[in-house]
């Protein structure tokens, strides 16, 4: 049983390019978690997502950033016209319960490693 | 809004020795509180869940206590190895659907 995969590992953008961010949970998780590490920042809750569902995007930026979580494939974070300040760790979590069934563990990806130049 | 905190910032301490990580959250209503462990340039590896209802859980050298009503948490390492070196980070599930919350965690170096 795989763990969490994201992908790719790094990417490098430059100002104003698209930039996409997968994550495939790991089997049987149907639960979905964002995270973004900014430097020296501690990692903040972005978007959760069910299969189909944004659930919570409490922690999104309102513009340019968008998620989902498609009925088959990987979730993807999508980040349009980026910016320097979009520069971070973004870590994707999946669970095989939701927010309301306890314990509810979460199972981190390796990150993907956003720079824009 | 839930604020988690974590003691000291950084810490380097000679192989073998027993230490304490510190964690404090603002809000004690809490489901359950996780211990995670980060490598430089990878992800978060979780060490340890302890439930609201729970004081404590042990994995191996680890051992990690809760104290809900004080909002307080400690992973205590024991016998130090220069490969527990790592940044620990502290996070709490609250009520919500808005995921974890971190902790900034302790940049932990034990010398050889």
């Amino acid at each position: 049983n795989a763990g969490v995969m994201q992908n790719p590992r790094h990417l490098v953008r430059r100002r104003g390019q698209e930039a996409r961010l997968r994550c495939s949970p790991m089997k049987g998780h149907s639960h979905v978690y964002w995270y973004r590490q900014l430097p020296e920042e501690g990692l903040k809750f972005m978007v959760y997502l069910q299969k189909e569902n944004i659930i919570d995007e409490s922690g999104m930026p309102k513009e340019r950033f968008s998620a989902e979580f498609p009925k088959e494939g990987p979730s993807i974070l999508r980040i349009q016209q980026v910016v320097r300040g979009d520069s971070a760790a973004y870590f994707c979590a999946s669970s095989p319960l939701g927010p309301g069934y306890r314990p509810h563990e979460a199972f981190f990806g390796q990150g993907t490693r956003l720079t824009v130049v | 809004k839930q604020e988690v905190t974590q003691i000291p910032a950084a810490l380097s301490v000679p192989e073998g020795e027993n230490l304490v990580l510190n964690c404090s959250f603002t809000d004690s209503a809490i489901y359950n509180l996780q211990w995670f462990r980060q490598d430089p340039g990878k992800g978060l590896t979780s060490l340890l869940l302890i439930q609201s209802s729970q004081r404590e859980q042990t994995s191996g050298r680890l051992n990690a206590s809760l104290d809900k009503s004080s909002g307080r948490s400690t992973l205590y390492i024991a016998a130090s190895q220069p490969g527990d070196s790592a940044t620990y980070l502290c996070a709490v599930e609250g009520g919500g659907a808005d995921g974890l919350t971190f902790g900034k965690g302790t940049h932990l170096i034990i010398q050889p």
